[in-house]
């Protein structure tokens, strides 16, 4: 059972406008959550993160929303930038239980 | 700061031999986790450690695969024997603090290929 998923394989936008990235979850123990980046040939690196109680994140162009109830948590990237291209994998736990799960990922392709 | 360094970057192998791959934690980092990243599993905890200890290995496939942690700078997860499924990226990361609400830090992966 897949307790992360990410139901986009692909996403492709035109540099300047807004990227939006989704994630639904089924365990509703998840209380925290984050994204991370991956480029090529390299390990993901963290993004931006957001406590279940909290229903925004912001940092710079990005910006994290959560929906408990609907166990629903999407990114936002604006304005978009042909750097951003890359793998988004969406990530749950419990606080403090060390372990987090995966989505599959969504590759991001920022047209010039 | 170095970051996660896992050595080797690349290994290729023939069936049935033994790989061992090695991570480097993030100094003052006390959690190690060893990650496989494939197209049919997405990326999936092997094992984790807390302060050198194993806490949650459920993810190991099968006897074949082991890990260790001798000391807080220095993991190694070793594959004996290797199978052709078992190619695969393996990553290592580390945490602060049995991660709490901080991020992990991941290698760049080893690229495991076994023939």
């Amino acid at each position: 059972d897949q307790q992360v998923k990410q139901n986009s394989p692909s996403l492709s936008v035109q540099e300047g406008r807004i990227s939006i990235l989704n994630c639904d979850y089924t365990n509703s123990m998840f209380d925290y959550f984050l994204w991370y980046k991956k480029y090529p040939a390299e390990g993901p690196t963290f993004l931006i993160s957001i406590s279940s109680i909290k229903d925004k994140n912001e940092d710079g162009r990005f910006t994290v929303f959560l929906n408990k109830s609907a166990k629903h948590l999407s990114l936002h990237i604006v304005p978009s930038q042909p750097g951003d291209s890359a793998v988004y994998f969406c990530a749950a736990r419990y606080t403090n239980a060390g372990k987090s799960t995966f989505g599959d990922g969504t590759t991001l392709t920022v047209k010039p | 700061d170095a970051g996660v360094i896992q050595s080797p970057r690349h290994e290729v192998t023939e069936m049935g031999q033994e790989v061992t791959l090695r991570c480097k934690p993030i100094s003052g980092h006390n959690s190690l986790f060893w990650y496989r990243q494939t197209m049919m599993r997405g990326l999936e905890l092997l094992i984790y450690f807390n302060n050198n200890v194993p806490i949650d290995d459920s993810g190991m496939p099968e006897d074949r695969f082991s890990a260790k942690m001798p000391n807080a700078s220095f993991s190694t997860l070793k594959i004996q024997p290797s199978e052709p499924r078992d190619s695969a990226v393996y990553f290592c990361a580390s945490s602060l603090a049995g991660g709490g609400t901080g991020p992990l830090h991941f290698g760049n992966g080893t690229r495991l290929t076994v023939t």
